[in-house]
């Protein structure tokens, strides 16, 4: 089945501590984001890659940081310079060039900072 | 800056009838508009999309509109069912002139329809 899997679903850190949260798809979509989910706020951009070895930053990427070493992977680094980080964290990728812009998204990693 | 918007964080429906939600936007260089549905612990799931060429686009018991001088779009889901229960959100993006697929999100609308 293709699709996308982000792990883990779900993930405790100390504050102080960084954490890396995976995505791997096996949809052959060039571009793959990082959105995270706040209550009231939507989905809000972190991070985005259109092709392999390169990526710009969203919205809210301080604190954050990402590779792009192979297609099919786009790892998302929270630092500990990210102020709030408890957040539910949401993969996705889309075709690219793509003039649909549908993404199609993980399952999401719930990351709480105790 | 929230260039997508969605004003009413929840919506409560009957079995049977229909429900509208309804997302604004601020900027007029969106040309591609998608709505997503989600339901908690998981990832949002594409419903149903429209171009800025068009109007109305309808899939089923799922139809969006369009109004471009409003900036204005709704879904309209008919007739509503105990599964329809969910988040849903707007998004907004630019497919022209070096588009990144970029979406912009609004801040979702929970849908509760009643048995």
């Amino acid at each position: 089945d293709g699709g996308i899997t982000q792990s883990p679903k779900y993930l405790f850190r100390k504050e102080g501590q960084n954490v890396t949260l995976s995505c791997e798809q096996n949809l052959n979509h060039d571009a793959m984001y990082w959105y995270r989910q706040d209550p009231g706020q939507g989905l809000r951009l972190i991070y985005y890659s259109q092709i392999v070895n390169d990526f710009q930053k969203g919205d809210i990427a301080e604190g954050y940081s990402v590779s792009r070493e192979k297609k099919e992977s786009f790892p998302l680094t929270v630092t500990s310079a990210q102020k709030n980080p408890t957040a539910f964290y949401l993969c996705a990728s889309s075709m690219s060039p793509s003039n649909t812009g549908e993404l199609f998204f993980g399952e999401g990693s719930r990351l709480t900072v105790l | 800056d929230q260039q997508v918007k969605q004003n009413s964080p929840s919506l409560s429906v009957q079995e049977g009838r229909i429900s509208i939600l309804n997302c604004d936007y601020t900027n007029s260089m969106f040309d591609y508009f998608l709505w997503y549905k989600k339901y908690p612990a998981e990832g949002p799931t594409f419903l149903i999309s429209i171009s800025s060429i068009k109007d109305k686009n309808e899939d089923g018991r799922f139809t969006v509109f369009l109004n471009k001088s409003a900036k204005h779009l709704s879904l309209h889901i008919v007739p509503s069912q105990p599964g329809d229960s969910a988040v849903y959100f707007c998004a907004a993006t630019r497919t022209y002139g070096g588009a990144t697929n970029k979406l912009i999100f609004g801040t979702g609308t929970l849908l509760a329809v009643q048995p």
